[in-house]
């Protein structure tokens, strides 16, 4: 079955520092990949996706993320962290064919001034 | 512009009430997705449809059902609310083809007491 596990449930960070939010995936084989941003109250943003194509996806706010087959990585990073980046963040596999998305558990960000 | 609404977005109900939820979708999309959001369990995806007619259980769809009767709307019923059911609620949509992602609304915050 596929499935996706964020590795850490909270990660703190100060302004200006780099981020890096882990995410293992399991899957008979190659996925569709995403990860979404969840603000205070709101819905779900798309930040990025993989599908196949550039191993390395650039996504919305300087957000990027590697997709890397040997390690079963897609893991979210970012040079330089805002404020505005508080948020909880999803990886997300789509189940093939039939569209459905299966979330990890997510990732807290905390950025501190 | 094309967008994807909720409604209510508070709803405070009693146990044993039948209550709906209402999702509106803009971008015509034929799937069409409800999610439930819990501490530590990331979305949960209770029913989805891929089109008018056409209804599918998630992995917990226990308690709620839902119709499809135009592309538009995909409207969540809980046949008898029960407490266990007090969560945050989302709906989604996708395309039928091409790009897999899907597009979140707002959200609907039930209390079931």
């Amino acid at each position: 079955a596929q499935s996706v596990t964020q590795l850490d449930s909270h990660v703190s960070v100060s302004e200006g520092t780099p981020v890096l939010l882990r995410c293992n995936y399991s899957s008979s084989y190659s996925p569709s990949l995403f990860w979404y941003v969840q603000h205070p109250n709101k819905g779900l943003q798309l930040l990025l996706k993989y599908t196949s194509a550039a191993t390395l996806v650039k996504g919305i706010n300087g957000f990027e993320a590697e997709f890397k087959k040997s390690e079963t990585s897609f893991h979210l990073t970012k040079p330089s962290a805002h404020m505005s980046d508080a948020a909880e963040y999803f990886c997300v596999v789509i189940l093939g064919g039939f569209q459905k998305l299966v979330f990890g558990t997510g990732t807290r960000l905390l950025v501190s001034p | 512009d094309a967008e994807i609404t909720q409604s209510p977005r508070h709803k405070i109900t009693e146990t044993g009430r039948q209550v709906t939820l209402a999702c509106h979708q803009t971008w015509n999309h034929n799937n069409m997705f409800w999610y439930r959001q819990d501490l530590g369990h990331g979305l949960r995806l209770i029913h989805y449809s891929y089109g008018v007619h056409d209804t599918n259980k998630g992995e917990v769809s226990d308690g709620y059902s839902v119709s499809r009767s135009n592309t538009e709307d995909l409207p969540l019923t809980l046949e008898s609310a029960a407490s266990s059911q007090t969560s945050v609620y989302f709906c989604a949509s996708s395309e039928a083809t091409g790009s897999p992602e899907q597009y979140f609304g707002p959200g609907t915050r039930l209390t079931v007491t």
